[in-house]
């Protein structure tokens, strides 16, 4: 069964703390994996993919990659209210000629004034 | 990226009855998927549409409840059938955009309501 865990929430931080989501997949053959964001009543938007081991830093987001461990992560630093959203994580697999991506099951953050 | 389009944004439709979602990117891609997202829920795949064939569908899903088509590389419609509560959710269109990977980008996805 392939699987992609997340942390189970909500999360809560004070704005301008560093937020820590985490990830974890089964599959030892993903290839990519992606952190979406997801506003109440809105479609999930793409915030950072990575495909190698380390770190990719994009503004105020970084994910982090660890295929050894099985694990991504997406650190959210100087949190502000408006990164109040719940955050997907979703793996990339092969399967033959194509690829299907899962998704986790979210976990909300909510940054405090 | 790409901008994808869906309608009906948001529907309530009565129990029994079929909606047809369409689906239009401002490119074309050779990939596009249709995702159900239920109330609280993640996101689930329910099939691949591919152009000039038939789709390819998921586990718990199938092509009579779910019929898809995909006459091009731009267009696509999923047709929620014969709809119960149950399938109250979100319908999702996505492509994927490749360059290093398949990057999916969804559309503004399709509220559904079944009374």
């Amino acid at each position: 069964q392939k699987e992609v865990e997340q942390n189970s929430g909500p999360l809560s931080v004070p704005e301008g703390a560093i937020a820590s989501l985490n990830c974890t997949y089964s599959d030892r053959g993903s290839q990519s994996f992606f952190w979406y964001r997801q506003y109440s009543g809105k479609s999930p938007e793409l915030i950072m993919f990575i495909y190698s081991n380390g770190d990719k830093e994009d503004g105020r987001f970084t994910a982090q990659l660890n295929k050894a461990s099985q694990y991504v992560s997406l650190l959210i630093r100087d949190s502000q209210p408006s990164d109040s959203a719940t955050y997907l994580c979703a793996v990339n697999v092969r399967t033959g000629a194509n690829s299907k991506l899962t998704f986790g099951k979210g976990i909300t953050l909510s940054v405090r004034p | 990226s790409a901008v994808i389009s869906q309608k009906p944004s948001r529907d309530i439709c009565q129990r029994g009855t079929s909606l047809t979602i369409q689906c239009q990117v401002d490119s074309q891609v050779t990939m596009m998927f249709w995702y159900r997202q239920q109330p609280g829920q993640s996101l689930t795949l329910i099939a691949t549409a591919n152009q000039g064939s038939e789709a390819t569908y998921e586990s718990g899903f199938v092509i009579d409840k779910f019929p898809i088509s995909r006459p091009n590389l731009t267009f696509s419609t999923l047709t929620v059938s014969n709809m119960s509560p149950e399938d109250s959710s979100i319908y999702l269109c996505s492509v994927a955009i490749t360059g290093g990977g398949n990057t999916i980008y969804f559309g503004e996805g399709s509220w559904l309501t079944v009374v």
